[in-house]
């Protein structure tokens, strides 16, 4: 099945040690997205790649980065963890940013822990 | 700004009906998308709707009047497992989501 896929489902890392977030893709959609989002709150987006092209948010802090090496996987690095940080990390994927194929398909999440 | 207005939580019974408001305010619009999510899990997408009108889908239908800001979700035939918090959300002219804050729904026997 098409489909996409988080690693690990459940992180912990120590305050200040650096942490990477993977997704990969089965689905060969154009663009792949990474949200944080925190109890009872909306998924706040952090970036999204268009193919290569990689598209910051204004408010995501320097802390976190993102790699996308090819078109089925993308990485979230985290780089100095700290407690606020703590929080599902949501990767989503659609086929264009439009034109109809707009629609975001999400992996199951991984939820980091911040100690 | 932008914004996205959804009740915090609602409660309905068991094979009962419920309907799960929203209300936009976004710069553009290019449609409205519903997603369930139940709880620690990730959002499965629900609907689209991008013209007015209803968009039914077996138990689940999905409303949107863009003059009025304005779109609904329509649970029927409640089930136990429906309860979950229902996210409404709106791609602006940017093509970017933006998000409520999501619905939770609690089902009662």
């Amino acid at each position: 099945d098409a489909m996409v896929i988080q690693n690990p489902r459940y992180q912990v890392t120590q305050f200040g040690k650096p942490v990477t977030l993977s997704c990969s893709q089965t689905l060969n959609h154009n663009v792949m997205y990474w949200y944080q989002q925190k109890s009872s709150q909306a998924p706040k987006l952090l970036f999204h790649y268009y193919d290569k092209d990689f598209n910051n948010e204004a408010d995501t802090p320097d802390n976190f980065q993102s790699r996308r090496p090819n078109t089925s996987f993308c990485f979230l690095d985290i780089r100095s963890p700290g407690l606020g940080d703590a929080a599902m990390y949501l990767c989503a994927t659609s086929r264009e940013r439009g034109q109809g194929g707009e629609t975001q398909y999400f992996g199951p999440g991984t939820r980091l822990l911040v100690l | 700004g932008q914004n996205i207005d959804q009740p915090t939580e609602m409660t309905a019974t068991e094979g009962a009906i419920v309907q799960i408001n929203c209300t936009y305010q976004t710069s553009g619009f290019n449609g409205l998308f519903w997603y369930q999510q139940h709880a620690g899990e990730a959002p499965t997408f629900l609907s689209y709707n991008v013209l007015d009108g209803l968009e039914e889908k077996g138990r689940f239908s999905s409303f949107l009047s863009r003059s009025k800001g304005y779109s609904y979700l329509l649970l029927k035939e409640l089930q136990m497992k429906d309860s979950a918090s229902y996210l409404c959300a709106v791609m602006d002219s940017n093509y970017q989501l933006i998000w409520g804050a999501g619905t939770k729904l609690i089902i009662k026997p």
